[in-house]
């Protein structure tokens, strides 16, 4: 399996421009989530998806910050308009309800500059 | 807001083991401990989790006191590519699913 897929990898760009990451979960998965990690906040959780719902998004920093999830191999996180603390490494991970473990897999993460 | 309190900082010689500590002591009845890691700005890695038995696997061994309140991860033999840093996490159950709240983990060095 290839695990979580994000892209881009590396994404630079300035404030007021709009930023979208894409995340593919691993296939078969029925939870996705959005995470944010910086250097001041460690890791947050913005918002989680279940068969494609949005079920929580109380993580979500402000309106800004948008995420959908319009089939199960695809999620988008978007940022319009981008702001400098906006910075960070933004991670998918996805899990699969019932299993054993209820491990989360992540995807190896966007590392977001806005100068 | 994270459920757990972990040491910022330890170091660990190579070949010994790592004893992570992990003070949880709100957590409730059904509320599992996960350990995860992560190396260098990769994305955070399973390690092992349970509920109130110890338990083992390959790749480390996990202590639950009896009261729940507190938890050790062991690294048996610790090795240079351990270097990482390890995330206490309590399991939270919420709207049908779980959070998983991460707090601000051990940052673990292993010296040569």
């Amino acid at each position: 399996d290839a695990g979580v897929i994000q892209s881009p990898r590396h994404e630079v760009t300035e404030m007021g421009q709009e930023v979208t990451l894409r995340c593919k979960p691993i296939s078969g998965h029925d939870y996705l989530f959005w995470y944010r990690q910086t250097m001041m906040r460690g890791l947050e959780l913005l918002i989680y998806f279940n068969n494609n719902v949005p079920i929580d998004d109380s993580g979500m920093p402000e309106d800004r910050f948008s995420a959908k999830m319009p089939n199960a191999s695809f999620s988008t996180l978007k940022i319009q308009p981008s702001e400098p603390r906006d910075s960070a490494v933004y991670f998918c991970a996805s899990s699969l309800w019932g299993t054993n473990t209820g491990e989360l897999f992540f995807g190896e993460g966007s590392r977001l500059t806005v100068l | 807001d994270a459920k757990t309190t972990q040491p910022p900082s330890m170091d660990c010689a190579e070949g010994r083991a790592a004893n992570l500590p992990c003070n949880h002591s709100t957590i409730s009845g059904n509320e599992y401990v996960y350990w995860y890691r992560q190396i260098h700005s990769q994305g955070p890695q399973y390690i092992i989790h349970g509920l109130k038995n110890n338990e083992t696997n390959e790749m480390a061994s996990l202590i639950i006191t009896e009261d729940r309140k507190s938890s050790t991860l062991i690294l048996p033999h610790a090795t240079l590519r351990d270097t990482a840093v390890y995330y206490c996490i309590v399991r939270v159950p919420t709207s049908g699913t779980y959070k998983y709240i991460f707090g601000t983990g051990t940052r673990l060095k292993v010296l040569a």
